[in-house]
């Protein structure tokens, strides 16, 4: 398999449960990220890792945590979520964590969450 | 705060029409980048433009980027179905991490034929 793969595709959850969403990027990539997108917003960074270190943290609830065991994978554990949590999540991997134009981000095909 | 204003929101045209959609800032960027993203997928990057002024051409698709490195436009022609998606851009600063990459609420497109 190639580029970044996310599972599950398709989530529902109640809002007592605990589940987590997985990203597998086989780029050889250092960096990892997850975003939140959700309709009529742009899309929200909510943790940059480099090399299984976490490097960023854009003021998300507690109720997202996120682990990083090493630098092909990257997990968000959610639990105790809420109805306006539900949004498509999306990882994606980068070949550095620091901005350049050479440096491109490239996207799984995201998970679809939907808070009950 | 830097923010990147998309224009127009929705776009919904006829197979064969031209059409151009913008990105527009205060702030400078070190570069724009613009992706589109279909149903079901993640968004896939199509051009980086660095330059004040630069224009790039992919295909029937091209990029303009500002002079003042604050715009960006997307210019389709002769629009075809698989044109269909949502637009993003995001610009990107030198010296950050890629954290400093911010994303406009893009511009969805619908191509009829």
């Amino acid at each position: 398999e190639t580029g970044v793969t996310q599972t599950p595709r398709h989530l529902v959850m109640g809002m007592t449960n605990k589940k987590s969403l997985k990203c597998e990027q086989h780029l050889g990539h250092n960096a990892m990220y997850w975003y939140k997108q959700s309709a009529k917003k742009p899309l929200e960074l909510m943790f940059v890792y480099s090399l299984e270190e976490r490097v960023e943290n854009n003021s998300v609830p507690s109720r997202f945590s996120p682990e990083c065991p090493n630098s092909s994978h990257l997990f968000l554990h959610l639990h105790t979520l809420q109805p306006e949590d539900s949004a498509l999540y999306l990882c994606a991997s980068s070949q550095e964590v620091y901005w350049s134009s050479y440096n491109e981000q490239f996207f799984g095909p995201g998970t679809r969450l939907t808070v009950l | 705060t830097q923010l990147l204003e998309q224009s127009p929101q929705f776009l919904s045209i006829q197979e064969g029409e031209n059409l151009t959609v913008y990105c527009n800032s205060s702030s400078v960027f070190s570069s724009l980048q613009w992706y589109r993203q279909e149903p079901g997928e993640g968004p896939v990057l199509l051009v980086t433009v660095v330059t004040g002024g630069e224009v790039k051409k992919l295909k029937r698709l091209t990029f303009q980027f500002g002079d003042a490195r604050k715009d960006s436009s997307l210019h389709i022609t002769a629009a075809q179905p698989g044109d269909t998606g949502l637009y993003l851009c995001a610009g990107g600063s030198y010296g950050g991490s890629q954290g400093n990459l911010i994303f406009g609420k893009g511009t969805k497109l619908s191509v009829k034929p």
